[in-house]
């Protein structure tokens, strides 16, 4: 079964620090990679994302390094805040009509 | 443009039970997902409709059930309610799935005692 496997499984920083979520994926072609951001009692949002061309995408103070041949990519926050205090979910997607496929989330918390 | 709406946000039921949620896209939006979210599992999904559909299917069992409607409103059945089922169940919408970007709803919390 095509798995993306997520790491850490919580994460503490410091403000202002940088935070690091992990994820590797086994096998198969997938062709999108989106990051979700999920607050307390709230569905989870878009955030983020790459396609497997592309090595590295930024937003702000949001960047995804992708490594193809590694089967990895990563989420960085610079300059983590308060506010990003959140559960993360990396993802990935086989092709266009196929399901989405979540990693287990990490829980972020940042110290003010 | 309304978000996905979901209802009801909580619900409580008994083992044995049945219980039916729904689900309101985004105007427009043609795909429906739905997951279960629990601390221990994350988000796992349950299946995918498109045009009235179910397109995919994730790994749950048969009293777990949907469907779509034709204005894309979508509504998801658990029957023979197990403790095991408690979680927050996730609803997302996109134009026509695949990479489009998922707009999930809040969500409804099913408790079952």
């Amino acid at each position: 079964q095509q798995q993306v496997k997520q790491s850490p499984q919580s994460l503490i920083v410091q403000k202002g620090g940088i935070s690091i979520i992990n994820c590797a994926y086994e096998n198969t072609a997938f062709d999108y990679f989106p990051w979700y951001q999920q607050f307390p009692g709230k569905g989870p949002a878009l955030l983020i994302a790459i396609r497997p061309d592309v090595s590295e995408k930024k937003e702000g103070r949001f960047t995804i390094s992708f490594n193809k041949s590694a089967k990895q990519f990563s989420l960085h926050i610079m300059d983590s805040q308060p506010g990003d205090s959140a559960t993360y979910f990396c993802a990935a997607i086989p092709n266009r009509d196929d399901k989405i496929i979540f990693g287990k989330g990490t829980r972020l918390h940042i110290l003010p | 443009k309304a978000g996905v709406t979901q209802t009801p946000r909580y619900l409580i039921k008994t083992r044995g039970q049945q219980v039916t949620l729904s689900c309101s896209p985004i105007s427009g939006h043609r795909s429906v997902s739905w997951y279960q979210q629990t601390p221990g599992q994350g988000l796992q999904f349950l299946f995918e409709y498109f045009s009235e559909t179910q397109r995919n299917k994730g790994n749950f069992p048969g009293r777990f059930s949907g469907r779509q409607f034709s204005n894309s409103r979508s509504e998801m059945n658990v029957s023979t309610l197990e403790l095991g089922d408690s979680a927050l169940y996730l609803c997302a919408s996109t134009l026509a799935g695949g990479s489009d970007t998922q707009y999930f709803g809040p969500g409804t919390r099913l408790t079952v005692l």
